[in-house]
Protein backbone atom coordinates (compact mmCIF):
# COMPACT_ATOMS: atom_id res chain seq x y z
CA UNK A 1 0.00 0.00 0.00
CA UNK A 2 1.44 3.40 -1.19
CA UNK A 3 1.33 6.69 1.56
CA UNK A 4 0.76 9.90 1.01
CA UNK A 5 3.42 11.88 -1.34
CA UNK A 6 3.66 15.26 -1.70
CA UNK A 7 5.21 17.63 -4.34
CA UNK A 8 7.34 19.40 -4.71
CA UNK A 9 9.58 18.74 -1.72
CA UNK A 10 10.91 22.01 -1.31
CA UNK A 11 10.47 25.43 -3.43
CA UNK A 12 11.36 29.21 -2.83
CA UNK A 13 8.96 31.77 -4.08
CA UNK A 14 9.06 35.47 -4.31
CA UNK A 15 6.55 37.34 -1.73
CA UNK A 16 2.98 38.34 -4.07
CA UNK A 17 3.39 35.27 -6.10
CA UNK A 18 0.87 32.36 -6.34
CA UNK A 19 1.91 28.27 -5.66
CA UNK A 20 0.13 25.17 -5.69
CA UNK A 21 1.41 21.93 -3.65
CA UNK A 22 -0.08 18.36 -4.31
CA UNK A 23 -1.06 15.94 -2.55
CA UNK A 24 -1.53 11.99 -3.30
CA UNK A 25 -3.49 9.91 -0.84
CA UNK A 26 -3.10 7.03 0.41
CA UNK A 27 -4.72 3.88 -1.17
CA UNK A 28 -8.49 3.69 -0.28
CA UNK A 29 -8.63 6.87 2.07
CA UNK A 30 -11.05 9.23 0.46
CA UNK A 31 -10.26 12.48 2.80
CA UNK A 32 -7.54 14.85 2.56
CA UNK A 33 -6.32 17.41 5.73
CA UNK A 34 -4.15 20.05 4.83
CA UNK A 35 -1.70 21.87 7.55
CA UNK A 36 0.71 24.62 8.10
CA UNK A 37 3.61 23.81 10.22
CA UNK A 38 6.05 27.05 11.25
CA UNK A 39 9.04 26.82 12.53
CA UNK A 40 9.27 25.24 16.09
CA UNK A 41 5.38 25.03 16.21
CA UNK A 42 3.00 22.74 16.01
CA UNK A 43 0.99 22.12 12.93
CA UNK A 44 -2.02 24.24 11.58
CA UNK A 45 -4.93 23.32 10.14
CA UNK A 46 -5.83 24.84 6.97
CA UNK A 47 -8.93 22.41 5.73
CA UNK A 48 -10.01 19.44 5.08
CA UNK A 49 -11.71 18.05 1.76
CA UNK A 50 -14.20 15.10 1.43
CA UNK A 51 -15.87 13.69 -1.61
CA UNK A 52 -14.17 16.46 -3.57
CA UNK A 53 -16.33 19.29 -0.87
CA UNK A 54 -14.07 21.33 1.34
CA UNK A 55 -15.37 19.99 5.11
CA UNK A 56 -13.78 22.38 7.72
CA UNK A 57 -11.61 25.16 7.40
CA UNK A 58 -9.21 26.59 9.78
CA UNK A 59 -8.61 30.27 10.78
CA UNK A 60 -6.84 30.54 7.08
CA UNK A 61 -7.51 33.47 4.82
CA UNK A 62 -9.24 33.23 1.30
CA UNK A 63 -6.57 33.33 -0.21
CA UNK A 64 -5.66 29.43 0.99
CA UNK A 65 -7.79 27.54 -1.29
CA UNK A 66 -7.90 23.42 -2.29
CA UNK A 67 -9.11 21.03 -4.79
CA UNK A 68 -9.84 17.52 -4.39
CA UNK A 69 -10.20 15.52 -7.54
CA UNK A 70 -12.26 12.32 -8.05
CA UNK A 71 -9.11 10.04 -7.54
CA UNK A 72 -9.02 11.50 -3.87
CA UNK A 73 -5.62 13.80 -4.32
CA UNK A 74 -5.57 16.84 -3.76
CA UNK A 75 -4.24 20.65 -4.45
CA UNK A 76 -3.46 23.80 -2.12
CA UNK A 77 -2.90 26.97 -3.93
CA UNK A 78 -1.49 29.53 -1.91
CA UNK A 79 -2.53 33.49 -3.85
CA UNK A 80 -0.18 36.46 -3.21
CA UNK A 81 2.41 34.82 -0.58
CA UNK A 82 3.41 37.06 2.00
CA UNK A 83 6.68 36.16 3.88
CA UNK A 84 4.95 34.77 7.31
CA UNK A 85 3.44 31.91 4.25
CA UNK A 86 6.86 30.17 4.67
CA UNK A 87 6.58 27.08 6.41
CA UNK A 88 6.38 23.26 6.09
CA UNK A 89 2.69 22.11 4.24
CA UNK A 90 1.91 19.03 5.50
CA UNK A 91 -0.98 16.60 4.00
CA UNK A 92 -2.78 14.24 5.59
CA UNK A 93 -5.27 11.37 4.66
CA UNK A 94 -7.47 8.89 6.35
CA UNK A 95 -10.66 7.14 5.33
CA UNK A 96 -13.83 8.76 6.45
CA UNK A 97 -13.21 10.19 10.29
CA UNK A 98 -9.92 9.27 10.66
CA UNK A 99 -10.61 8.03 14.36
CA UNK A 100 -7.78 6.25 14.26
CA UNK A 101 -5.06 8.32 12.91
CA UNK A 102 -4.83 10.43 9.86
CA UNK A 103 -1.58 9.08 7.34
CA UNK A 104 0.52 12.05 6.80
CA UNK A 105 3.56 12.92 3.74
CA UNK A 106 6.48 14.01 3.94
CA UNK A 107 5.34 18.05 3.52
CA UNK A 108 6.36 20.52 0.91
CA UNK A 109 8.89 22.91 2.78
CA UNK A 110 8.12 26.50 1.22
CA UNK A 111 10.09 29.82 1.51
CA UNK A 112 8.84 32.76 0.43
CA UNK A 113 11.50 35.60 0.07
CA UNK B 1 -12.05 26.42 21.89
CA UNK B 2 -9.58 22.92 22.50
CA UNK B 3 -6.05 22.91 23.51
CA UNK B 4 -3.21 21.21 23.77
CA UNK B 5 -0.43 22.35 25.99
CA UNK B 6 3.01 20.69 26.45
CA UNK B 7 4.87 21.67 28.57
CA UNK B 8 8.28 20.14 27.86
CA UNK B 9 10.28 21.93 24.98
CA UNK B 10 13.17 19.20 25.23
CA UNK B 11 13.43 15.94 27.05
CA UNK B 12 16.87 13.58 27.45
CA UNK B 13 16.68 10.12 27.67
CA UNK B 14 19.11 7.52 28.24
CA UNK B 15 19.29 4.48 25.73
CA UNK B 16 16.93 1.55 26.92
CA UNK B 17 15.31 3.33 29.76
CA UNK B 18 12.13 4.69 29.91
CA UNK B 19 10.37 8.11 29.11
CA UNK B 20 7.37 9.92 29.39
CA UNK B 21 6.43 13.16 27.59
CA UNK B 22 3.74 14.83 29.01
CA UNK B 23 0.59 16.40 27.68
CA UNK B 24 -2.40 18.38 28.83
CA UNK B 25 -5.63 18.99 26.82
CA UNK B 26 -8.85 21.24 27.26
CA UNK B 27 -11.84 21.00 25.53
CA UNK B 28 -15.61 21.19 26.45
CA UNK B 29 -16.87 18.51 24.49
CA UNK B 30 -17.60 14.94 26.18
CA UNK B 31 -16.40 13.20 22.63
CA UNK B 32 -12.89 13.73 21.70
CA UNK B 33 -9.77 11.75 20.76
CA UNK B 34 -6.39 12.07 21.50
CA UNK B 35 -3.22 11.33 19.58
CA UNK B 36 0.83 10.97 19.63
CA UNK B 37 2.61 11.97 16.57
CA UNK B 38 6.22 11.34 15.91
CA UNK B 39 8.18 13.74 13.50
CA UNK B 40 11.59 12.93 12.61
CA UNK B 41 13.80 15.37 10.81
CA UNK B 42 12.31 14.34 7.48
CA UNK B 43 8.94 16.06 8.30
CA UNK B 44 6.62 12.87 8.11
CA UNK B 45 4.17 13.21 10.94
CA UNK B 46 4.07 8.97 12.28
CA UNK B 47 0.99 8.07 14.01
CA UNK B 48 1.97 6.56 17.10
CA UNK B 49 -1.30 5.51 19.48
CA UNK B 50 -4.85 6.98 19.81
CA UNK B 51 -6.68 6.77 23.12
CA UNK B 52 -10.61 7.75 23.04
CA UNK B 53 -12.88 9.61 25.10
CA UNK B 54 -14.30 6.75 26.57
CA UNK B 55 -12.32 4.23 26.30
CA UNK B 56 -11.89 2.30 28.98
CA UNK B 57 -8.43 0.92 28.95
CA UNK B 58 -4.92 2.95 28.46
CA UNK B 59 -4.01 2.51 24.90
CA UNK B 60 -0.70 0.70 23.96
CA UNK B 61 1.49 0.16 21.07
CA UNK B 62 4.30 -1.96 21.42
CA UNK B 63 6.66 0.10 23.08
CA UNK B 64 3.94 3.03 23.18
CA UNK B 65 1.83 3.76 26.12
CA UNK B 66 -0.60 6.35 26.95
CA UNK B 67 -1.26 7.11 30.37
CA UNK B 68 -4.60 8.80 29.99
CA UNK B 69 -6.05 10.46 33.37
CA UNK B 70 -9.30 11.81 32.45
CA UNK B 71 -9.79 14.27 35.61
CA UNK B 72 -6.49 15.99 35.39
CA UNK B 73 -7.12 16.19 31.30
CA UNK B 74 -3.54 14.56 30.45
CA UNK B 75 -2.75 12.33 28.01
CA UNK B 76 1.19 11.47 28.39
CA UNK B 77 2.86 9.56 26.17
CA UNK B 78 5.28 6.97 27.83
CA UNK B 79 8.11 4.90 25.75
CA UNK B 80 9.59 2.37 27.35
CA UNK B 81 13.36 0.77 26.34
CA UNK B 82 14.25 4.13 24.50
CA UNK B 83 15.87 3.41 21.10
CA UNK B 84 18.41 5.60 19.30
CA UNK B 85 15.38 5.61 16.58
CA UNK B 86 12.84 7.65 18.67
CA UNK B 87 15.20 11.07 18.77
CA UNK B 88 12.70 12.96 17.24
CA UNK B 89 10.21 16.10 18.05
CA UNK B 90 6.57 14.44 19.70
CA UNK B 91 3.16 16.05 19.02
CA UNK B 92 0.18 15.55 20.93
CA UNK B 93 -3.05 16.00 19.04
CA UNK B 94 -6.83 16.33 19.67
CA UNK B 95 -9.73 15.73 17.79
CA UNK B 96 -13.38 16.33 18.48
CA UNK B 97 -15.58 13.64 17.51
CA UNK B 98 -18.35 15.76 16.60
CA UNK B 99 -18.42 17.39 13.68
CA UNK B 100 -15.07 18.83 13.57
CA UNK B 101 -12.51 17.66 11.40
CA UNK B 102 -9.30 19.45 12.25
CA UNK B 103 -6.97 18.08 14.82
CA UNK B 104 -5.50 20.39 17.33
CA UNK B 105 -1.36 20.05 17.82
CA UNK B 106 0.74 21.52 20.78
CA UNK B 107 4.09 22.89 20.23
CA UNK B 108 5.96 19.60 20.57
CA UNK B 109 8.58 17.74 22.64
CA UNK B 110 11.97 17.14 21.09
CA UNK B 111 12.98 14.21 22.39
CA UNK B 112 16.68 12.99 22.67
CA UNK B 113 17.62 9.89 22.86
CA UNK B 114 21.23 9.11 24.40
CA UNK B 115 23.66 6.36 23.48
Amino acid sequence: ETGVTQSPTHLIKTRGQQVTLRCSSQSGHNTVSWYQQALGQGPQFIFQYYREEENGRGNFPPRFSGLQFPNYSSELNVNALELDDSALYLCASSYGQGMSGYTFGSGTRLTVV
Amino acid sequence: AQKITQTQPGMFVQEKEAVTLDCTYDTSDPSYGLFWYKQPSSGEMIFLIYQGSYDQQNATEGRYSLNFQKARKSANLVISASQLGDSAMYFCAMRDLNGSEKLVFGKGTKLTVNP
